[in-house]
């Protein structure tokens, strides 16, 4: 089977950093990207790892560990607007397969 | 430049009906992508094409849901003999190829069936 999971929702308070982690289990692998998606709109590109390490653009940073299954979204000096559900997808031959999300709610 | 479009953007219809969802990807996008979502979850990938060839329908959940992009631009998601569980937002999204890893989602279809 193919899962990948998500905490279902993280809070946090403007200016602070929050990491959302994502571990998969899927039958092939060629990347984990990131995706953002604000209550009534659609999934919007963020980051992709394709190998081990940190990719870093601009306050948002995604990590990736191939050997661990594991993955990570950083956020940083958080602000109102990044109150959003994200999803980890992982690349699987050419289809992506998503997470269940995380809401992330920033407080003022 | 303009993005994904999709139409129509809500849909509400009799079980048992035939129902017609469009998708008109980012100009000059090879690769189109559908997509069911429900409320509080992740994308399901359903199919994807590369130009005019269905290159992947394993998401598809029956012979009931069908999909073409007859000249590599536009796509039509058809749903035969509608039922109440296929309720959903159908999102499509395009890329520029199957090598680029962003995928551009258009705003979706809100498919109600009653």
């Amino acid at each position: 089977g193919q899962s990948l999971e998500q905490p279902s929702e993280v809070t946090a308070v403007e200016g602070a950093i929050v990491q959302i982690n994502c571990t998969y289990q899927t039958s092939g692998f060629y990347g984990l990207s990131w995706y953002q998606q604000h209550d009534g709109g659609a999934p919007t590109f963020l980051s992709y790892n394709a190998l081990d390490g940190l990719e870093e653009t601009g306050r948002f940073s995604s990590f990736l560990s191939r050997s661990d299954s594991y993955g990570y979204l950083l956020l940083q000096e958080l602000q109102m607007k990044d109150s959003a559900s994200y999803f980890c997808a992982v690349h699987n031959t050419d289809k992506l397969i998503f997470g269940t999300g995380t809401r992330l709610q920033v407080f003022p | 430049g303009a993005g994904v479009s999709q139409s129509p953007r809500y849909k509400v219809t009799k079980r048992g009906q035939d129902v017609a969802l469009r998708c008109d990807p980012i100009s000059g996008h090879v690769s189109l992508y559908w997509y069911r979502q429900a409320l509080g979850q992740g994308p399901e990938f359903l199919t994807y094409f590369n130009y005019e060839a269905q290159q992947d329908k394993s998401g598809l959940p029956n012979d009931r849901f069908s999909a073409e992009r007859p000249e590599g631009s536009i796509s039509t998601l058809t749903i035969q003999r509608t039922e109440q569980r296929d309720s959903a937002m159908y999102r499509c999204a395009s890329s520029p190829s199957t090598a680029t890893n962003e995928q551009f989602f258009g705003p979706g279809t809100r498919l109600t069936v009653l």
